[in-house]
């Protein structure tokens, strides 16, 4: 059973069409999630951090927020550079250590 | 740049080999993780180091091994390699033992022929 679900799989927006990624985690006693974001056949490439639900963090056109149970990522008037894969990621109290649970990434596609 | 660094970029090699992957880690990080990214499970946690010491196993194989050295700097092993080892393996690395946010290195591409 997956501890961490993104969807959708695949998104195509329109340069400037906001949306929204989901990530739903079933993990109790959550440590903390993460989003990267990760172009191919590179590293992923750390964005947020949220703790606790209602937490928000915000970094250019992204917005970050946590509930209980989910996380969203929301983009507002993305532009083609932003088309990479957005993975998200879990740490739960009583897991290995730190290590990150991930989910397995929304593939965003932005068209001029 | 995360400031993690990862050799070799790319690796070739046959079924029942033996290769060696190397990480540096962030200056200041003294955890050091190997994940495994494949195209059908995605990335998963494969080891943990904390200032050279295991700290947590993931689904790593037993023919995988690593070690984290006293620089710091990290490295995986993989024998007897097979088929569906090929992946992209990259480490990861953290201030602490337990999470504040990871950085991931480049990754190295191994293809096992």
């Amino acid at each position: 059973e997956d501890q961490v679900t993104q969807s959708p799989e695949a998104l195509r927006l329109q340069e400037g069409e906001s949306s929204s990624l989901n990530c739903s985690y079933t993990v109790s006693g959550l440590r903390g999630l993460f989003w990267y974001r990760q172009d191919p056949g590179k590293g992923p490439e750390f964005l947020f951090t949220l703790y606790s639900a209602g937490e928000e963090k915000e970094k250019e056109r992204l917005k970050a927020t946590l509930t209980k149970k989910e996380s969203f990522l929301h983009i507002t008037a993305p532009k083609p550079e932003d088309s990479a894969t957005y993975l998200c990621a879990v740490v739960f109290y009583g897991g290995s250590q730190g290590n990150l649970i991930f989910g397995k990434g929304t593939k965003l596609s932005v068209k001029p | 740049d995360s400031g993690v660094t990862q050799t070799p970029k790319h690796l070739i090699t046959a079924t029942g080999q033996r290769v060696t992957l190397r990480c540096s880690p962030r200056s200041g990080d003294l955890s050091v993780y190997w994940y495994q990214q494949s195209l059908d499970q995605g990335l998963q946690f494969l080891i943990q180091y904390y200032n050279g010491e295991e700290r947590a196993k993931g689904n790593i194989l037993e023919r995988f091994s690593a070690q984290q050295f006293p620089d710091l700097h990290s490295e995986l092993n993989l024998s007897s390699l097979e088929l569906g080892d090929s992946a992209l393996y990259f480490c990861a690395s953290s201030v602490g033992e337990t999470t504040r946010e990871q950085f991931f290195g480049p990754g190295t591409r191994l293809t096992v022929l």
